[in-house]
């Protein structure tokens, strides 16, 4: 069965540093996302992404953050200088389509942030 | 996207049937319910949707009210592979806005 896979599945980086979160969607998907997740908290919608350029984005999703297709199969999330609260659990999650009655949204195993 | 409200907790016992309630009272009429689930922190998995007739599959049975303020999710024969955290989510665009769902706990 596809799957999304994300890596790596856990990156340690110090404060300040850029890191770049990496995703390879299922590939008839056309909807890219990034969710995180902070330890012991919900999990909360950073950014949807079609078409080449993002569709909607989130309060947290700031300045800091970056999404990029680079290619025909990755589909990346960069932190340019991380804090230490971007320590989470990213989530990235793909669909077919992104309307309502099919956003079927499926996701990989998460990259584990640790900013120390 | 409307407001869902989902109990915190609750158990069940291995081989019978879990119902999981859901209230969405200020549903709009262009939102779809959907549920997902979450175990053990990996990524979570989608189970179900559905807009105001009752779906059925695989994983699942989705009963939503007539009125659609509500719906409840069956897992008809629950294992504890089950045992997880059980969202529901009110669907109108993108994104999906994940609540605190309620944690699921499958007994032996």
């Amino acid at each position: 069965e596809p799957e999304v896979t994300q890596t790596p599945s856990h990156q340690v980086t110090q404060m300040g540093q850029e890191v770049i979160l990496r995703c390879v969607p299922i590939s008839n998907h056309l909807y890219f996302y990034w969710y995180r997740q902070i330890l012991g908290q919900k999990v909360e919608f950073l950014v949807s992404f079609y078409n080449n350029e993002i569709s909607e984005k989130s309060e947290i999703f700031d300045d800091q953050f970056s999404v990029e297709r680079p290619d025909g199969s990755n589909f990346t999330l960069k932190i340019r200088s991380t804090k230490l609260e971007d320590s989470a659990m990213y989530f990235c999650a793909s669909s077919v389509q992104g309307r309502r009655a099919k956003n079927i949204q499926y996701f990989g195993a998460g990259t584990r942030l640790s900013v120390l | 996207d409307a407001k869902t409200t989902q109990p915190t907790s609750m158990d069940c016992a291995e081989g019978r049937a879990a119902n999981l309630p859901c209230n969405h009272s200020t549903i709009s009429g262009n939102e779809y319910v959907y549920w997902y689930r979450q175990i053990h922190s990996q990524g979570p998995q989608y189970i179900i949707h559905g807009l105001k007739n009752n779906e059925t599959n695989e994983m699942a049975s989705l009963i939503i009210t007539e009125d659609r303020k509500s719906s409840t999710l069956i897992l008809p024969h629950a294992t504890l592979r089950d045992t997880a955290v059980y969202y529901c989510i009110a669907v109108n665009d993108y994104k999906l806005s994940f609540g605190a769902g309620t944690t699921v706990t499958v007994r032996a």
